[in-house]
């Protein structure tokens, strides 16, 4: 398997504008979670989904964000209207529930809002 | 509430030194326990686990004993390369396992 695969790896946008970051989870997991990674509040979960349906959304930092998953392959986290502070790296992760309970995490992506 | 605390980075060490970062945890079940590695400009990843006290998890050198009565995991290596410089993070699951949390992370720097 190719692992989690997030797209794009780095992405550069102004104030204002709306971003979609776009993950592909591991055929087969049944967990998808979203992460925020920066230097002043370390690794932050926004939010995860179980079987496509959002469980926990606690994490996402205010409406600007959202979350969705339309299929078993494919999520997006989307930031509306983006914020300089928003600026951080974007992880997603997966797993399979029930097995190992091990998390495989995408490359990540790198938002910068300027 | 559950949460995992780390020593705070970063640690500097030469190569072939002995390292440790220190993991202690507080949970209100009986926790799975994770090391993970971030090399620079990727995702994490696995580097051990233990799921159950006194279980040692072990891999590329690296060694952490889950210890219920002091409630750590603490990550060890023997002999330090500079390919280990890296992010290293403590990390506990429930049982249900829908649920993580990560310290904070402990740069690692290894000088040749």
């Amino acid at each position: 398997d190719a692992g989690v695969i997030q797209s794009p790896r780095h992405e550069v946008t102004e104030m204002g504008q709306e971003v979609t970051l776009r993950c592909k989870p591991i055929s087969g997991h049944d967990y998808l979670f979203w992460y925020r990674q920066t230097m002043m509040r370390g690794l932050e979960l926004l939010i995860y989904f179980n079987n496509n349906v959002p469980i926990d959304d606690s994490g996402m930092p205010e409406d600007r964000f959202s979350a969705k998953m339309p299929n078993a392959s494919f999520s997006t986290l989307k930031i509306q209207p983006s914020e300089p502070r928003d600026s951080a790296v974007y992880f997603c992760a997966s797993i399979q529930g029930q097995a190992q309970n091990i998390q495989y995490f995408g490359a990540g992506t790198r938002l910068s809002v300027l | 509430g559950d949460s995992v605390t780390q020593m705070e980075g970063p640690v500097t060490l030469s190569e072939e030194a002995f390292l440790t970062i220190n993991c202690t945890y507080t949970a209100t079940g009986y926790p799975s326990l994770f090391w993970y590695v971030q090399y620079p400009g990727e995702g994490l990843q696995l580097l051990l686990k233990a799921t159950k006290a006194d279980d040692k998890g072990s891999n590329k050198g690296f060694e952490a004993t889950y210890r219920k009565e002091t409630t750590s995991f603490h990550l060890e290596k023997g002999s330090v390369q500079v390919s280990d410089s890296a992010v290293y993070f403590c990390a506990l699951s429930l049982y249900n396992f829908n649920k993580f949390y990560f310290g904070s992370g402990t740069k690692l720097n290894v000088k040749p």
